[in-house]
């Protein structure tokens, strides 16, 4: 199986800041990775597929990047709405595992 | 609009049998896989099942294969998973989730259904 790491597990950054989450895979996984963005109460929400490929209505404050085993993914100019914990999930070869997640919090 | 309504939740005890559902609307259920995924209390996200659109094709982890399965019935647009032989490490919130249009990712989610394992 697919393991996905993920770091940092929480972060707290500026309004109008920026922050960088990464994962790591335990091998090769494609470009098949994903990045989420999830709120309590709520689903989580497709932010970027496929490595760096933005969502339809997503901001280009959110972008991603990465091969092989190693991925990161950046928000830049914090929004207060950013605040929520995120989830890189990696969706190769018919296998589905996610990253241990990342609370982002404003300071 | 894409929505997704999962019903069927609650407290069971170890051992014991639960059936979710998941009520799809706004698109053509039909035509797309989809997936059951839970969060559990250390809010950790799991991969539970998946089905393919027509419902031929099923997959699950190693932690629930054989106590668990997937099915749908498009003619009333619902997905469902039946879960047997519970145990505590099955606690969690159980989301559906569609997969993404020709790409096996999760593309849209339901607000999830609470799944609670105790004696």
């Amino acid at each position: 199986d697919i393991q996905m790491t993920q770091s940092p597990s929480s972060l707290s950054a500026s309004l109008g800041g920026k922050v960088t989450i990464t994962c790591k895979a335990s091998q090769d996984i494609n470009k098949y990775i994903a990045w989420y963005q999830h709120k309590p109460g709520k689903g989580p929400r497709l932010l970027i597929h496929y490595t760096s490929t933005l969502q339809p209505g997503i901001p280009s404050r959110f972008s991603g990047s990465g091969s092989g085993r190693d991925y990161s993914f950046s928000i830049s100019n914090l929004e207060p709405e950013d605040i929520a914990t995120y989830y890189c999930l990696q969706y190769d070869n018919l296998t589905w595992t996610f990253g241990g997640g990342t609370k982002l919090e404003i300071k | 609009e894409v929505k997704l309504v999962e019903s069927g939740g609650g407290l069971v005890k170890p051992g014991g049998s639960l059936k979710l559902s998941c009520a799809a609307s706004g698109f053509a259920f039909s035509s797309y896989d989809m997936s059951w995924v839970r969060q559990t209390p250390e809010k950790r996200l799991e991969w539970v099942a998946t089905i393919s659109s027509g419902g031929s094709y099923t997959y699950y982890p190693d932690s629930v294969k054989g106590r668990f399965t997937i099915s749908r019935d498009n003619a009333r647009n619902t997905l469902y998973l039946q879960m047997s032989s519970l145990w505590s490490e099955d606690t969690a919130l159980y989301y559906c989730a569609r997969h993404g249009d020709g790409d096996p990712l999760f593309d849209y989610w339901g607000q999830g259904t609470t799944l609670t394992v105790s004696s």
